[in-house]
Parts: C-alpha cells; structure tokens; sequence
C-alpha cells in the first residue's frame, strides 16, 4: 500500500464548477496534512494546511480532513482555467519532519 | 527576500561524471529538504536538514548521493557516478519548523 494515494486524473470539471480532489493516507497518526498545486514545468506551490478534523476555508479553496477515516480532500469553488493543475496531497507523520506526497491529481478545467 | 534558489536551473552531464547542485533557502527558515521527482509522480523525499545538521535521509537514496548545509545556511547536493536513472527534477524546498514548505524553482538533471 502506498504512504499517500490519490487518483492520477485527469479530473476534468467545467468552468464554474466545483473540483473535488482526494487523497488517502496510511500513516494512521498523520498530524498535519498540506496541498500543493503544481503548473507544468514548475515547482509544486502550497495552497493549503489543514491540522484538526473538519473543514478549513480559503477563498474558493476548502480543505476536509477526517482523521477516523485517513482521508482528506480539497474543493475547489468555481473552478476557473487557471486552475488547471496537478494538486499534491502531503501528509506529515508523527516523528517524521520531512512531507510524503502523493502522486497527484491532474484537474483541467474546461473553459 | 526573494524565495528559495536554486543553481543551476539545468544541467546534462554524461554518464558516470560528478555533479553538485546548489540550494539557497529562505533566510529566516531553519530546515532545508531536498527531494526528486520524475514526470508523472510526486517529489520523492532524499534528505532534510534543521539548521546544519543533517537529521533524516531517505533509505532509497544511494551512497552515491551526498548533500550537506555548512553554516545553516545554503545546502549543496552532489551525485556521483551519475547513471541514466539519476536523471530528474532535483526540487529543494524550505519551512521555518513544522510549517509547510516553500520550494525553490528546481535543478533539471539529464543524464546522457
């Protein structure tokens, strides 16, 4: 089983819709969990942290964390073309100082 | 301040030659982390520093990888021996503790 899964995509969601893109973890005592965004050909670029069970809010960006159930997820509010990316789930383990990431989610939003 | 750096933004070297890539992070951040990442998949953790002292390096990473961060401050990351295999995106990236990281634009390795 792999430490971090997400569906590689490609998401694909109309302009103005909602993105939804999610990820599973296996370290059951992942504290801290953070998403990045990734333009092709550019390094990945932090969007959000999300620390306690529940929902966190930032603009059009969502994060939901349920710690129970080793999932987290990341909505994206009227999606716009801009959007489109590759978003990276990292978790950080308890004792661990360094982030394990995923593999992605390629979303393209369509104008 | 103007982010993580990172020298140089690529490099092709031929099988079996030394190279040494270079990471400036940002000033006031005290840990420093290296990773790889290949087309398709995530960066792939190598090592991390907090201020000069290396504190965790990734089991898959060879003998032939070395970094180090004198001072605290800059970190370099030599691969020696390069193979085909070592041909990457090179990212380093930087936190001032448990924070999450910022990183640098990325060293591209080509191995030939």
């Amino acid at each position: 089983q792999k430490e971090v899964e997400q569906n590689s995509g490609p998401l694909s969601v109309p302009e103005g819709a909602i993105a939804s893109l999610n990820c599973t973890y296996s370290d059951r005592v992942s504290q801290s969990f953070f998403w990045y965004r990734q333009y092709s050909g550019k390094s990945p670029e932090l969007i959000m942290s999300i620390y306690s069970n529940g929902d966190k809010e930032d603009g059009r960006f969502t994060a939901q964390l349920n710690k129970a159930s080793q999932y987290v997820s990341l909505l994206i509010r009227d999606s716009q073309p801009s959007d489109s990316a590759t978003y990276l789930c990292a978790p950080r383990g308890t004792g661990r100082r360094a982030l394990t990431f995923g593999s992605g989610t390629r979303l393209q939003v369509q104008p | 301040d103007t982010g993580v750096s990172q020298d140089p933004r690529h490099k092709i070297t031929k099988r079996g030659q030394n190279v040494t890539f270079r990471c400036d992070p940002i000033s006031e951040h005290n840990r420093l982390y290296w990773y790889r990442q290949t087309l398709g998949q995530g960066p792939e953790f190598l090592t991390y520093f907090q201020n000069e002292a290396q504190l965790e390096k990734s089991r898959l990473l060879s003998d032939r990888f070395s970094a180090e961060r004198p001072k605290g401050s800059f970190s370099t990351l030599e691969i020696q021996r390069t193979e085909q295999g070592d041909s990457a995106m090179y990212l380093c990236a930087s936190s001032l503790d448990v924070d999450g990281y910022t990183f640098g634009s990325g060293t591209r390795l080509t191995v030939v």
